[in-house]
């Protein structure tokens, strides 16, 4: 399979516990995103990395969320002491650099978070 | 600042029939427009794109999508309805050129097809 992937697929934790998603882009794609969605939502922005250089983050990142891409590669996003809250579906799209930026973001499956 | 508004949050339709999940956007300059696919539980799957040229875009599964300028709008339409299509639809808009790269998402419509 060719296509973004993420894991795990399901988390379950404790309030105020870490957790750590990871995700694996499209092989040939150099730019890498992480959205979170809850229940009637779209999507919701969170960060960017082209390569290894996270070059966006939104507002709605808190202190308590970081991302690495470390190596270009695959990409991992944490959140540390976990509140009820952030209970969402954690989504990760890759997309290639083109000429122009007409690229389009491809999905992975999301790993969905729930927060006891 | 960009924004995508879908203005139902549902649109039933019996099987066979057309369909036509509306959205309106703003953004600056010229828009970038996608549409994107949700089955329950699973990520975004990409179904068209619009960029320039003809207004009418075709796409996966027999969608197609409708670009008016005028009226800032990219409804996703399909002649024949069929079950398989319900699920949950997403509307983004990016500028074309400048600004973010990040696309904004609507909130999302949920298609029921009726057998």
């Amino acid at each position: 399979d060719t296509g973004v992937s993420q894991d795990p697929r399901h988390k379950i934790t404790k309030r105020g516990q870490n957790v750590t998603f990871r995700c694996d882009p499209i092989s040939e794609h150099n730019r890498l995103y992480w959205y979170r969605q809850t229940l009637g939502q779209g999507p919701e922005f969170l960060t960017y990395f082209q390569n290894e250089a996270q070059l966006e983050k939104s507002r709605l990142l808190s202190d308590r969320f970081s991302a690495e891409r470390p190596k270009g590669s695959f990409s991992t996003l944490e959140i540390q002491r976990t509140e009820q809250g952030d209970s969402a579906m954690y989504l990760c799209a890759s997309s290639p650099e083109t000429s122009g930026g007409t690229f389009t973001q491809f999905f992975g499956p999301g790993t969905r978070l729930t927060v006891l | 600042a960009q924004s995508v508004a879908q203005p139902e949050d549902q649109v039933n339709v019996a099987e066979g029939n057309p369909l036509t999940v509306k959205c309106t956007y703003s953004v600056s300059g010229n828009p970038y427009l996608f549409w994107y696919v949700q089955y329950p539980n699973r990520g975004l799957q990409f179904l068209l794109k619009y960029i320039t040229g003809d207004n009418l875009v075709k796409g996966s599964y027999g969608f197609e999508a409708e670009f008016n300028k005028s009226q800032t709008s990219f409804h996703l339409k399909k002649p024949s309805a069929l079950v398989s299509d319900s699920a949950l639809y997403f509307c983004a808009v990016r500028p074309l050129s400048g600004g973010s790269y990040i696309p904004t998402f609507g909130r999302g419509t949920s298609l029921i097809v009726h057998p």
